[in-house]
């Protein structure tokens, strides 16, 4: 069961450069999403995808964009890289068939370093 | 954006001894969810509540979903090493589908 695929595992990126972060799933969930991960600061929405076709703005979508041209694909670009986007960035999907009982699963994670 | 205060933000126990870790919201909730991180992975899911009241267990753990619907607790007993990790809360507001996230309680197990 291959789930949910990020790549790359790690980077790191001199500032000024463009960069994406690729997730792709293979559950066929509706819904997609990005976050980051910080010390000491959990787990921060980016953007979110409710639909192929449709995105949203999360707790934190400053400096990024996605788009999702289809069901399984949910690209993360950062069109010019600042140090203050090193984290661990994390692709979630959730299968939205009933809002009563969601549940959202992880990838496993693109480290990014912005040196 | 959501406030969700999770706490302990770390635990040192002794192999055997119960685990009590809470997180509380400023608003109401439909759903929480209990994750546990392991270093350089991602969040797996544990536990999963939907209504307020429910007690679910899942082996060695125990979860509820607070009457208030702004509060819930997760409870591990029996600790073994391999439960050291980053546990997360995370809360659904209703209406919406994305999930806010507790900032973590560190455990660490003593054999």
């Amino acid at each position: 069961i291959a789930g949910i695929t990020q790549a790359p595992t790690s980077q790191i990126l001199a500032a000024g450069r463009r960069m994406t972060l690729r997730c792709t799933q293979d559950m066929r969930h509706n819904a997609m999403y990005w976050y980051r991960q910080d010390l000491g600061l959990g787990l921060r929405l980016i953007h979110y995808s409710n639909t192929a076709g449709t995105t949203g703005k999360g707790e934190v979508p400053d400096g990024y964009s996605v788009s999702r041209a289809n069901t399984d694909d949910f690209p993360l670009t950062l069109a010019s890289a600042v140090p203050s986007q090193t984290s661990v960035y994390f692709c979630a999907s959730n299968t939205m068939a009933s809002e009563i009982r969601n549940t959202i699963y992880f990838g496993e994670g693109s480290w990014l370093t912005v040196v | 954006g959501q406030q969700l205060n999770q706490s302990p933000q770390s635990m040192f126990i002794q192999e055997g001894e119960d685990v009590s870790m809470n997180c509380t919201s400023s608003s109401i909730f439909n759903t929480w969810l209990w994750y546990k991180q392991d270093p350089g992975e991602g969040p797996v899911l544990l536990i999963a509540l939907y209504k307020a009241g429910e007690l679910t267990s899942n082996g060695r753990l125990t979860a509820q979903f607070g009457i208030t619907r702004k509060d819930s607790f997760l409870n591990i007993s029996a600790s073994i090493p391999s439960d050291v990790g980053i546990y997360f809360c995370a809360g659904q507001p209703a209406g919406a589908n994305n999930l806010f996230f507790g900032t973590g309680t560190r455990l660490t197990v003593i054999p």
